[in-house]
């Protein structure tokens, strides 16, 4: 099992809609998980970090499901300008960097 | 203004040519990541470096080297033994403690490499 997998993409949805993103982690002792944004040729920034149970910001909620080892990613209301790649991160096995996953491409279209 | 600086944006290496790529940070940060994305896929980790005069291999180290003589800066040379150096490359920072992957990774900008 690869360390951090993520949902492949991409996902292709309407303005107004309610997409989730999953991502699934090997390493049971983690217990800090972030979720970055990445546009087109850019840096990826920090979206949200996930700590215990779960975050919310806005429109963005993310959980942390630890019995099963996943993390989610809820956009509600999507708007165009949350077309990006959405990165999920968490601790490499020896919990001394971050591990990413391949990402998650959104196209929110009008 | 805080922040990660990478240079330069564009390089261009030729066949043999070891290339170094600059990172540097004011962020006061211990910590310091190489990162390698080529398309279509997620970030790999080259190197790190949790403490100046200290670093450790990723899990794509081949073909390159670092070096961490000062905290804010984490320069990373490709080497004419990596094959495939096409590539976007990423620095990034972190506050630094005994469990860096714990902590927010902040990114600089990044630079494409290119081979001629």
């Amino acid at each position: 099992r690869k360390e951090v997998e993520q949902d492949p993409g991409p996902f292709n949805v309407p303005e107004g809609a309610t997409v989730a993103f999953n991502c699934t982690y090997s390493n049971s002792a983690s217990q800090s998980f972030f979720w970055y944004r990445q546009d087109c040729r850019k840096e990826p920034k920090l979206l949200m970090s996930v700590y215990s149970s779960g975050n919310e910001d806005g429109r963005f909620t993310a959980q942390l499901n630890r019995a099963s080892q996943y993390i989610s990613l809820l956009i509600r209301d999507s708007k165009l300008s949350d077309s990006a790649t959405y990165l999920c991160a968490g601790p490499n096995q020896a919990g001394t960097a971050l591990i990413f996953g391949k990402g998650t491409t959104l196209s929110v279209s009008s | 203004d805080g922040g990660i600086t990478q240079s330069p944006k564009y390089l261009f290496r030729k066949e043999g040519q070891n290339v170094t790529l600059s990172c540097e940070q004011n962020l006061n940060h211990d910590a310091m990541y190489w990162y390698r994305q080529d398309p279509g896929q997620g970030l790999r980790l080259i190197y790190y470096s949790q403490i100046v005069n200290d670093f450790q291999k990723g899990d794509i180290a081949e073909g390159y080297s670092v070096s961490r003589e000062k905290k804010e800066s984490f320069p990373l040379t490709v080497t004419s033994a990596q094959k495939n150096p096409t590539a976007f490359y990423l620095c990034a920072s972190s506050i630094g403690s005994s469990s860096g992957a714990q902590e927010t990774q902040y990114f600089g900008p990044g630079t494409r490499l290119l081979v001629l």
